[in-house]
């Protein structure tokens, strides 16, 4: 069973620019969420879909935003980006919906994203 | 917000150690969850944890869920090189979000 597969594995952008990142979650899993890992703050949740809705968002700014499709992949996208937002993003699937059941995350391995 | 204390933040021990690491909270999680990140990679599951007193255990890893609700220790018995990485721990709060708040991370290193 493929796990979480995240893509771009690497990017490289300038400030003021945006980028798209992509999730897959495994297959059968319907709630995904993001994380941002950096040395200084460590992890920290970015937001949570379930259903093609967003059902939780963590303290970030608004150029911040992601959305889910029907077939549960993911995106997230950056907007005006700052050098600050250099980070590896992380994605993760869960088997149940927010709120129901024991069903631990299962991270991919991230998206290296450098703000020059 | 919430805040987990991991410790310690690093540690070196021989080949063949036992090793401990724990964290601690201000709050209560309902849920503890262990994990191993390796360089370049996305942390790995190592151990969830779901009940208070609940001691679970994968191989040579052994995990806790204080009964306060707001510890969890982990325990690596005769460690391995393969062992070597960040150990994270992360607490959950069951309701309608499955927002993980997650340790600074332990860094293992294992000689030789």
């Amino acid at each position: 069973k493929a796990g979480v597969t995240q893509t771009p594995r690497y990017l490289i952008k300038t400030r003021g620019q945006q980028v798209t990142l992509s999730c897959s979650p495994i297959s059968g899993h319907r709630s995904v969420s993001w994380y941002q890992q950096t040395p200084g703050q460590g992890l920290q949740f970015l937001f949570e879909y379930f259903s093609e809705t967003q059902r939780n968002k963590g303290n970030f700014p608004g150029r911040f935003s992601g959305r889910q499709f029907s077939n549960s992949r993911s995106e997230m996208n950056v907007s005006t980006l700052e050098l600050g937002d250099s980070a590896l993003y992380l994605c993760a699937s869960s088997l149940a919906p927010p709120g129901q059941g024991d069903s631990p995350l299962h991270f991919g391995n991230g998206t290296r994203l450098t703000v020059t | 917000g919430q805040q987990l204390n991991q410790s310690p933040q690093s540690m070196f021990i021989q080949e063949g150690e036992d090793v401990s690491m724990n964290c601690t909270s201000s709050s209560i999680f309902n849920t503890w969850l262990w994990y191993k990140q390796d360089p370049g990679e996305g942390p790995v599951l190592l151990i969830a944890l779901y009940k208070a007193g609940e001691l679970t255990s994968n191989g040579r890893l052994t995990a806790q869920f204080g009964i306060t609700r707001k510890d969890s220790f982990l325990n690596i018995s005769a460690s391995i090189p393969s062992d070597v990485g960040i150990y994270f721990c992360a607490g959950q709060l069951r309701g309608s979000a499955r927002q993980l708040t997650f340790g600074s991370g332990t860094q293992l290193t294992v000689l030789p």
